[in-house]
């Protein structure tokens, strides 16, 4: 079956404009995670979304980033006003959650943000 | 602060013998332990867990091991394959509903020669 699927693989915008990235989780997985991964550094959770729970946002470095989750489906991660330190690979993850917080993630191959 | 640390960025092994791939954590809250592996182009792939209750678990060629008071973790794959080349990286998180919060180490580039 499909895996999760980020869009776009590469994305490239000047310091100061806004970018959405886009996760297409694997079909039935009701948790969607969203990390990055700085140059030379661990992934680093942002937030996740579980059911119809509210998002946990503790991860997400500032208020210039917010993310939606559609329909328990896509999920949108938005940056405003990037700065140049938001450059970093973003990753996705979904899981299916039947077991609970532990089950296993399944990872996008995730978006390259590069902010000139 | 860096809370997972694979102190090694790199590890290179003959076809045949062991890899061991190392990562220490600082939060003693962390009861939660995982290894991921990653391709080039693609997301990281689950490889094993541990939960803090145990000191080992072995999934095939893959075994990991918990030592809880050095707060350190590792990896041994045996025999190494050269289709295990690729990134390493060990996650943790703590408990309850933060266990998908995973914080994750900066990784290990496993090369393992024919």
């Amino acid at each position: 079956g499909a895996g999760v699927s980020q869009s776009p693989s590469n994305k490239v915008t000047e310091k100061g404009k806004d970018v959405e990235l886009r996760c297409d989780p694997i079909s039935g997985h009701t948790a969607l995670y969203w990390y990055r991964q700085s140059l030379g550094q661990g992934l680093e959770f942002l937030i996740y979304f579980q059911g119809n729970s509210a998002p946990d946002k503790s991860g997400l470095p500032s208020d210039r980033f917010s993310a939606e989750r559609t329909g328990g489906s896509v999920s949108t991660l938005t940056i405003q006003r990037t700065q140049q330190e938001d450059s970093a690979v973003y990753l996705c993850a979904s899981s299916p959650y039947e077991r609970g917080p532990t089950d296993t993630q399944y990872f996008g191959p995730g978006t390259r943000l590069t902010v000139l | 602060d860096q809370q997972v640390k694979q102190n090694s960025p790199s590890l290179s092994v003959q076809e045949g013998r062991i890899s061991i791939l190392n990562c220490d954590y600082t939060n003693s809250m962390f009861d939660y332990f995982l290894w991921y592996k990653k391709y080039p182009a693609e997301g990281p792939t689950f490889l094993i867990s541990i939960s803090s209750i145990k000191d080992k678990n072995e999934d095939g060629r893959f075994t990991v091991f918990l030592n809880k008071s050095a707060k350190h973790l590792s990896l041994h794959i045996v025999p190494s394959q050269p289709g295990d080349s690729a990134v390493y990286f060990c996650a943790a998180s703590r408990g309850g509903t933060s266990y998908g919060k995973l914080t994750f180490g900066q990784g290990t580039i496993l090369t393992v020669h024919p």
